[in-house]
């Protein structure tokens, strides 16, 4: 069975460009959550699509932005990159999220570095 | 205020130097905690869910248990390849299921 595959695995940008990230599930996943991981901060909860419908959301500016498609694959967009959002920007997938036992497989990321 | 601190941040150990690592937590309610470890340039993986006071599981070398306010990583006669970083999560009854991360122990393992 397929991992949670994170396309593309780096990314170069400068400021005030924007990016979309991309991410495939485990096959039957229907819960998609996106992380931005730093140093500093660790890991970061930006939000999570279940059915195609944005369920919860972290506090992150606007500028962050997802969607999930009827296959379950998501995207996630910053637009007008900034300096600090430089990071690892994981996904990850599991069956039913709000299930008491449901752990969280996720993706090896895309290193977004901003220049 | 972080809900889930772990500690130390970095830990450096000898191959077959016991030690454990920390996870504390200050959610009114909990859930579920889970620990996961992270490999140099790979998401985190699943190890282990702990759900009430007094819960212990074992995986090969490692064994998490849980009280009312924390939870231990204990690493018995690590190897090398132990090597990573473990990270707590903790997830809050009668909230968001959404789990909430500490940032993580290193751990390096010298052989």
């Amino acid at each position: 069975k397929a991992g949670v595959t994170q396309t593309p695995r780096y990314l170069i940008k400068t400021r005030g460009q924007q990016v979309t990230l991309s991410c495939s599930p485990i096959s039957g996943h229907r819960s998609v959550s996106w992380y931005q991981q730093t140093p500093g901060q660790g890991l970061q909860f930006l939000f999570e699509y279940f059915s195609e419908t944005q369920r919860n959301k972290g506090n992150f500016p606007g500028r962050f932005s997802g969607r999930q498609f009827s296959n379950s694959r998501s995207e996630m967009n910053v637009s007008t990159l900034e300096l600090g959002d430089s990071a690892l920007y994981l996904c990850a997938s599991s069956l039913t999220p709000d299930a008491t036992n449901e752990k969280l497989f996720f993706g090896s990321g895309t290193q977004l570095s901003v220049l | 205020e972080d809900q889930v601190t772990q500690s130390p941040e970095a830990l450096r150990l000898q191959e077959g130097e016991s030690s454990s690592l920390n996870c504390s937590y200050t959610v009114s309610g909990l859930r579920g905690l889970f620990w996961y470890r992270q490999d140099p340039g790979k998401g985190p993986e699943f190890l282990f869910t702990l759900y009430s006071a007094g819960e212990e599981k074992e995986k090969e070398r490692l064994k998490a248990t849980l009280t009312k306010k924390e939870s231990f990583l204990h690493i018995t006669a690590p190897k090398p390849e132990d090597s990573a970083t473990y990270l707590c999560a903790v997830q809050q009854s009668g909230g968001s299921y959404i789990p909430t991360f500490g940032r993580g122990t290193s751990l390096i393992v010298h052989p």
